[in-house]
This record gives C-alpha cells, sequence and structure tokens, in this order.
C-alpha cells in the first residue's frame, strides 16, 4: 500500500471550510484514497472515499489531483464536533493507519 | 441499522489472566477485522477475516493473541496469557470486501472500540 504524508496539525475557524491536505505520490493505478476521522476515545468514522473523480457526500468532499498524487478533504461548513485526528489513507485491500492531522476547529 | 458492535468496552485485568473480546459485525458484512490501537504505535491491524476464514494475520503480535469466527455474526479475539503491554483500545471493523475484489471500494466501519488494562 502506498504510504501517504499529511500535516501533523490544523487550525480552521468555525462554519468555514477546512481542507486538509495528503500526499500519495506512490499511489498505484488501483489504489482507492479513503479518509477516515477519529473523535477522542471513538472509533474510526469513514467519511469518504474515491479512485479518479472527485467525489462529495453528506459530510464532505474529496478532491483528487489528475495525476493522483495528492488529495485534498473538504469539510465545507467546519462545526466544533469536526474536531478530530484525520486519516488519509490509501488501500488496496486493509487499512494502515499513518498518524494522521488533528484538526482543531476554533470557536 | 446497528453498527459493528463490541464488547465488552473496558476491561481491566490482572496479567496472566485470559482476556476475550467479541465482536459483531454489520449484518450482511462479511469481511471482519481486528485492529489494535496504542499511543506508540497508533492503530495496527492485527488480522482480517473474509467469510469467516483467517486471510491474513501477519499482524497478530505473537502466539499468546488468537482470532476466531465461528460464524459470520461473531468473532473473537484472545490474549492467553495477558502482559501489561497489551494495555490498549481493540477494535473491530467490518465491511462488504470479498476477496475477487481486485480494488478495496467498499468503506470498513469500525465499533466503538474496548479499552483493555493489563495491570
Amino acid at each position: 500500500d502506498a504510504k501517504t504524508t499529511q500535516p501533523p496539525s490544523m487550525d480552521c475557524a468555525e462554519g468555514r471550510a477546512a481542507n486538509l491536505p495528503c500526499n500519495h505520490s506512490t499511489i498505484s493505478g488501483n489504489e482507492y484514497v479513503y479518509w477516515y476521522r477519529q473523535i477522542h476515545s471513538q472509533g474510526p468514522q469513514y467519511i469518504i472515499h474515491g479512485l479518479k473523480n472527485n467525489e462529495t457526500n453528506e459530510m464532505a468532499s474529496l478532491i483528487i489531483t489528475e495525476d493522483r498524487k495528492s488529495s485534498t478533504l473538504i469539510l465545507p461548513h467546519a462545526t466544533l464536533r469536526d474536531t478530530a485526528v484525520y486519516y488519509c489513507i490509501v488501500v488496496r485491500r486493509a487499512l494502515t493507519f499513518g498518524s494522521g492531522t488533528r484538526l482543531q476547529v476554533q470557536p | 441499522d446497528a453498527g459493528v458492535i463490541q464488547s465488552p468496552r473496558h476491561e481491566v485485568t490482572e496479567m496472566g489472566q485470559e482476556v476475550t473480546l467479541r465482536c459483531k459485525p454489520i449484518s450482511g458484512h462479511n469481511s471482519l477485522f481486528w485492529y489494535r490501537q496504542t499511543m506508540m504505535r497508533g492503530l495496527e491491524l492485527l488480522i482480517y477475516f473474509n467469510n469467516n476464514v483467517p486471510i491474513d494475520d501477519s499482524g497478530m503480535p505473537e502466539d499468546r493473541f488468537s482470532a476466531k469466527m465461528p460464524n459470520a455474526s461473531f468473532s473473537t479475539l484472545k490474549i492467553q496469557p495477558s502482559e501489561p503491554r497489551d494495555s490498549a483500545v481493540y477494535f473491530c471493523a467490518s465491511s462488504s470486501l470479498t476477496l475477487l475484489d481486485r480494488n478495496s471500494n467498499q468503506p470498513q466501519h469500525f465499533g466503538d472500540g474496548t479499552r483493555l488494562s493489563i495491570l
């Protein structure tokens, strides 16, 4: 599975969009990009995933560059409840979690 | 719909004792995963099953750890004998992934975990 690189932490103002970047320069053509988040003391929560095209669901949008070497998770209107560690994972079958990005949403 | 259900939520026991963690996957899911999370090592995959058959147990730390899936709706992770370094949060996850899937296009859904403390 390809390795991912994420900033260790980010801040975002409540109500503003949170843009979380992820680099995955060694991704293979058939590997999906997944995003999970983990709120303190809870299990990881699935957010969104994609292969080549941009994706959107009720939680977030996923923007994948044309060369697939990086992606951005967008939370359009961050709330205090979005404060969590966000994991970008490139996976073929099983998930390998890195250190993630600790997002702190500020009031 | 019920999510992945794990029990117990918390377990505190003395070293040397046998510990059994339980997991009920989401109905209809045919893949089940056990993970362990610690501050030092983060979230690690221990083992995963497909159609009740263990597929990859390379993450199981040592012979003290064993996992079973007797049927599609139940799995256990057992530690015998337990040691203080086994203290961690253990998560179970399930998905609709099949071995025929060349790509993992089925997300895993996690339970709330079991917080294990070995004294």
